[in-house]
This record gives structure tokens, sequence and C-alpha cells, in this order.
């Protein structure tokens, strides 16, 4: 079964990076891009951008142009989200999603909480 | 590029149905056919229940049904249950390779 499992809960300063991993199984990783997705504490869905796991082509929301990268790394099927100079409005729960194009997300992680604090 | 409008909350009685809109433009909801909305339950990953306007993939319910006239979607949801008390996301592609999400829309069963 399609599995996406997203690498461990996060604590940064400002001004810091954060890398969180999605590491995906149950099908072949390159047929399909990741969308990263993130959500601060009480409100709505944010899109990052997504990045196509066979050429590594990227797209990336215009506010978070300059400070995020996305990576994946196909021989162990993990895709990586980078955020760098991180604020406190950064603190949000991030996912990571099988991207069916631009079409929609079908299947989730589990989500990271990245907190940035002093 | 601006998020898609959604109300904030709605709600409806066991059995009954409620719709929701979600209301962009004709460079994202209005001009694509890729329009999908998502289910959230508290402190879980959303799922989704619709993609392409009004398809649902395997396993949800059709109780839940999505349409579009201009740059407005909507997901109704029919015979109401207390398990669809969630929140519920729409999205759309959106011009120049970006996606965007609504504000989200608090069901409540009551």
């Amino acid at each position: 079964q399609v599995q996406l499992v997203q690498s461990g809960a996060e604590v940064k300063k400002p001004g810091a990076s954060v890398k969180v991993s999605c590491k995906a199984s149950g099908y072949t990783f390159t047929n399909y891009g990741i969308t990263w997705v993130r959500q601060a504490p009480g409100q709505g869905l944010e899109w990052m951008g997504r990045i196509s796991a066979d050429k590594g082509n990227t797209n990336f929301a215009q506010k978070l142009q300059g400070r995020v990268t996305m990576t994946t790394d196909t021989p162990t099927s993990t895709a990586y989200m980078e955020l760098r100079s991180l604020r406190s409005d950064d603190t949000a729960v991030y996912y990571c999603a099988r991207a069916r194009g631009w079409n929609y997300v079908d299947y989730w992680g589990q989500g990271t909480l990245v907190t940035v604090s002093s | 590029q601006s998020a898609l409008t959604q109300p904030p909350s709605a709600s409806g009685s066991p059995g009954q149905s409620v719709t929701i809109s979600c209301t962009g433009t004709n460079s994202d909801v209005g001009g694509y056919d890729y329009v999908s909305w998502y289910q959230q339950h508290p402190d879980k990953a959303p799922k989704v229940i619709i993609y392409e306007v009004s398809k649902r993939p395997s396993g949800v319910p059709d109780r839940f049904s999505g349409s579009r006239s201009g740059n407005t979607a909507s997901l109704t949801v029919s015979g109401l249950q207390a398990e669809d008390e969630a929140d519920y996301y729409c999205s759309s592609y959106a011009s120049s390779n970006n996606f965007v999400f609504g504000g989200g829309t608090k069901l409540t069963v009551l």
C-alpha cells in the first residue's frame, strides 16, 4: 500500500533552517510528483510547492521563493523540503503528499510539526 | 496567488444536505478542470474526496458530490452523518504552475 512517512518534529530558532524528509513506499516513486503543504496552528492549508520525482523540476509558491528548496533522492524514494531563514510564522505542520500531476494529491504523509521559537 | 474563498462554517442536521461553495477566478477554478476537495478531521492529514470537479476516488461515499458553475465550485454532502463533521478545503490548479487552496469550511453536524 502507498505510504509516505515523514521525519519527526523539529524545534528551530528564528533564522535557522529545517529539512523535512518524506520516504515513499508502495508505488513507483518516479511516476508521481511530491507536493508540500503546510498548516499553521488553527489555520488552513497552504500550498508550498511541488517537485517532479523523475526530473526534479520544481515550482514554488511565490511567497516562499528564495527560502525553500525541494529535492528528491530516487534510489531511496525520499523527498526533502528545506526551508531557510525561519520565522515564527513558519511554525506549522508540514505535509508531503503524492501529486497526481497538477490535478490533486491522493496520499499524504503523517505531517511534521516544525516549531520556530527563540 | 490569493486563496479561494469558502464560507468559514456550515452546518446541518443528520440526514440533511449541505453545500459548501468555493469561489475563485477564471485563472483557477473557472479556468481548469483541476478542482478538488479535501476532508480533514482534527489532528489528521487531509483526505481527497472529490477531484476533477466532480469525480470521487474509490471508497468515498456517493453522498459526496462536486459541481462547478463559472468561477464557483461546490461540494454537496447529502444524508449528513456524524462522521462528516470535519474541515473541508477546496483547491485548484492556478495559472503559471501554481496551486491554491481555499480557506477551509468547518462543517458541524447538529
